[in-house]
């Protein structure tokens, strides 16, 4: 059973252009959660969503992100027009109830 | 609103010690908690989970205990190694199914 999938692992987006990260859970997983790491800073929760809803999305900033988990496919988290702030790490955990998995994460870096 | 502190932020040791990892929680209702380790530039992985009728929780090397009505939990590791060496999260569900609450984690050197 493979782990918790993200690409890209690293992804290089210039001011005002569109970041897509993807995260495939663990097969069988049905919950997935993001969240970020901002230099020197803890892991601090973004969304939760399950098969094509968004069960908690109070860790978003209002503007410019947006998450997805549709019936097939992987999730994706979306950050339009990018600024230099969002250069973290973005990490997709799964979950088939309680315990969560976490993917290798995708680095995210705004020039 | 709940918190999680990691107490010490930084700790280095001389290989072969016994340590002692803290963390500790605003709100003692929690569902479960979670022990992380990081490695510099990667991703999570997942040591022990406590649930919240549990007490402790082993593996190997690792004892982590949960006293929920203190908001505390240690980590324990035993004979420490240099492979030991990266950041340990403590982490609490506030709900079956919820989000991950996390502290901001012990950098753990263990020298040679």
């Amino acid at each position: 059973n493979a782990g918790v999938m993200q690409n890209p692992r690293h992804l290089v987006r210039r001011r005002g252009q569109e970041a897509r990260l993807r995260c495939s859970p663990m097969k069988g997983h049905s919950h997935v959660y993001w969240y970020r790491q901002l230099p020197e800073e803890g892991l601090k929760f973004m969304v939760y969503l399950q098969k094509e809803n968004i069960i908690d999305e109070s860790g978003m900033p209002k503007e410019r992100f947006s998450a997805e988990f549709p019936k097939e496919g992987p999730s994706i988290l979306r950050i339009q027009q990018v600024v230099r702030g969002d250069s973290a790490a973005y990490f997709c955990a799964s979950s088939p109830q309680e315990e969560q998995y976490f993917g290798p994460g995708t680095r995210l870096t705004v020039t | 609103k709940q918190e999680v502190t990691q107490i010490p932020a930084a700790l280095s040791v001389p290989e072969g010690e016994n340590l002692v990892l803290n963390c500790s929680f605003t709100d003692s209702a929690i569902y479960n908690l979670q022990w992380f380790r990081q490695d510099p530039g990667k991703g999570l992985t997942s040591l022990l989970l406590i649930q919240s009728s549990q007490r402790e929780q082993t593996s190997g090397r690792l004892n982590a205990s949960l006293d929920k009505s203190s908001g505390r939990s240690t980590l324990y590791i035993a004979a420490s190694q240099p492979g030991d060496s990266a950041t340990y999260l403590c982490a609490v569900y506030g709900d079956q199914g919820g989000k991950l609450i996390f502290g901001q984690g012990t950098e753990l050197s263990v020298k040679p």
